[in-house]
């Protein structure tokens, strides 16, 4: 099946740091993927469509400017937590949708963002 | 932003029963309604895509089936099994392309 994979798992960072956060579909080409972000006992909310070669699109709500969004190859989008806060603490999860797919999404396995 | 609910939000059942649980869904601009199964510290992982009122489908011991009119999908779990404990969620796909997942329900099957 198809694979994507998420680095890094984990990430402590102090406020006012940046973090990126790596999104990689391993055997299959994604011109879209999606950032997604999860709250303790919330659903999976959507952050951002990635698109390859173009601008991400963003929900409302989320900051474009503090959440940068890079596709740059149809295999890798990256998510730059910029200047990151205690309240940016997360759980962060990516995933890509390949050319042919029935709009089945295939998930990273996520990354935890604690900021102290 | 889609409302899309899941219940029970928890449950336990032996090894050996069968469960069901509930995804509901607003029926205005639907799409497709998708299955994911989530164990802890992994990706979730699709299990079913649905997109036809009436729809069933099956993988192995579980079956989901879709009502589109009323905005409705359950999953079925025949005989669980320990290996079947993860979160499984449900996301309704609109024709804007976007996925909105429930909260998902926390099967635990004890052995």
């Amino acid at each position: 099946g198809a694979v994507v994979s998420q680095h890094p798992s984990w990430v402590i960072c102090k406020s006012g740091t940046s973090v990126k956060i790596e999104c990689r579909s391993l055997d299959f080409q994604a011109t879209t993927m999606f950032w997604y972000r999860q709250f303790p006992k919330q659903s999976l909310m959507l952050m951002a469509t990635s698109n390859e070669g173009s601008k991400a699109t963003y929900e409302q709500g989320v900051e474009k400017d503090k959440f940068l969004i890079n596709h740059a190859s149809l295999t890798l989008s990256t998510l730059t937590v910029t200047s990151a806060h205690p309240e940016d603490s997360s759980f962060y999860i990516c995933s890509a949708r390949d050319l042919g797919g029935m709009g089945t999404q295939y998930f990273g396995p996520g990354t935890r963002l604690l900021v102290l | 932003i889609l409302n899309v609910e899941q219940s029970p939000q928890s449950l336990h059942v032996q090894e050996g029963d069968s469960t069901n649980f509930t995804c509901s869904f607003p029926s205005s601009n639907f799409y497709a309604l998708h299955w994911y199964r989530w164990e802890t510290a992994k990706s979730p992982e699709a299990l079913f895509v649905m997109t036809l009122n009436g729809d069933e489908k099956k993988k192995g011991r579980i079956s989901a089936t879709l009502n589109t009119k009323e905005g409705y999908s359950y999953l079925y779990i025949k005989g669980s099994q320990p290996e079947d404990s993860a979160t499984y969620l449900c996301a309704s796909l609109t024709g804007a392309n976007n996925l909105f997942f429930g909260t998902g329900t926390r099967l635990t099957v004890i052995p």
